[in-house]
């Protein structure tokens, strides 16, 4: 199998606050993990690349200071949306990269719902 | 540009019919595309990828068709059901593995 957790589902939180998300392959090893934002009727729009041992790479417009990203192991990244305000409410989903056959296949989270008062 | 987009945001079909959701991407330099299902307040859900080496895969009641030529795609769902209901994404996969997403098209599936 190929199972992605994440965790909260669902965070409530002040605007001002920190809030970590959690994004686990619960079966695989995964050098790769993927972090993504979604509004509401919107697409998936990538944010970062997240390499296991080395820095995030953001994409561009999305500040590195704002969501941080850490891949401390195999199996473990996480987002932190620093000093959160109202605009940064989305869904947040994760994807960890799974090599089989000499080809990546990314595996999505169920995602967390960020509400930010 | 730098996008996968599709022609259709809404598409609403009767139960029992055949579905065909579309999608255009920019890249042709891209050589695997997936199509995702996503239902509210979940993550994708793969359905089906194909590489650009074929123009043709079919799985169980979903086909895919590439065209690159024209730099298209399609999903054909077959004799939908209320339980396809759901947004249907295509993306694009580019160097380095990240997947570019096109906007999606909600099916909704009529009984």
């Amino acid at each position: 199998g190929a199972v992605v957790s994440q965790h909260p589902s669902w965070v409530i939180c002040k605007s001002g606050t920190s809030v970590k998300i959690e994004c686990r392959s619960l079966d695989f090893q995964a050098t790769t993990m993927f972090w993504y934002r979604q509004f509401p009727k919107q697409s998936l729009m990538l944010m970062a690349t997240s390499n296991e041992g080395s820095k995030a790479t953001y994409e561009q417009g999305v500040e590195k200071d704002k969501f941080l990203i850490n891949h401390a192991s195999l199996t473990l990244s996480t987002l932190t949306v620093t000093s959160a305000h109202p605009e940064d409410s989305s869904f947040y989903i994760c994807s960890a990269s799974k090599t089989s056959g000499g080809f990546d296949t990314q595996y999505f989270g169920p995602g967390t719902r960020l509400t930010v008062l | 540009g730098e996008s996968v987009g599709l022609h259709l945001p809404t598409l609403s079909v009767q139960e029992g019919d055949n579905s065909i959701i579309n999608c255009a991407y920019s890249n042709s330099a891209s050589d695997y595309f997936i199509w995702y299902k996503q239902e509210s307040g979940k993550g994708p859900q793969f359905i089906i990828d194909i590489r650009s080496n074929m123009d043709k895969r079919q799985g169980q009641r979903v086909t895919v068709l590439l065209n690159k030529t024209v730099k298209h795609l399609s999903l054909q769902i077959a004799a939908t059901q209320p339980g396809d209901s759901a947004v249907y994404f295509c993306a694009e996969k580019w160097q380095g593995g990240k997947l570019i997403f096109g906007q999606g098209t909600e099916l909704s599936v009529k009984p």
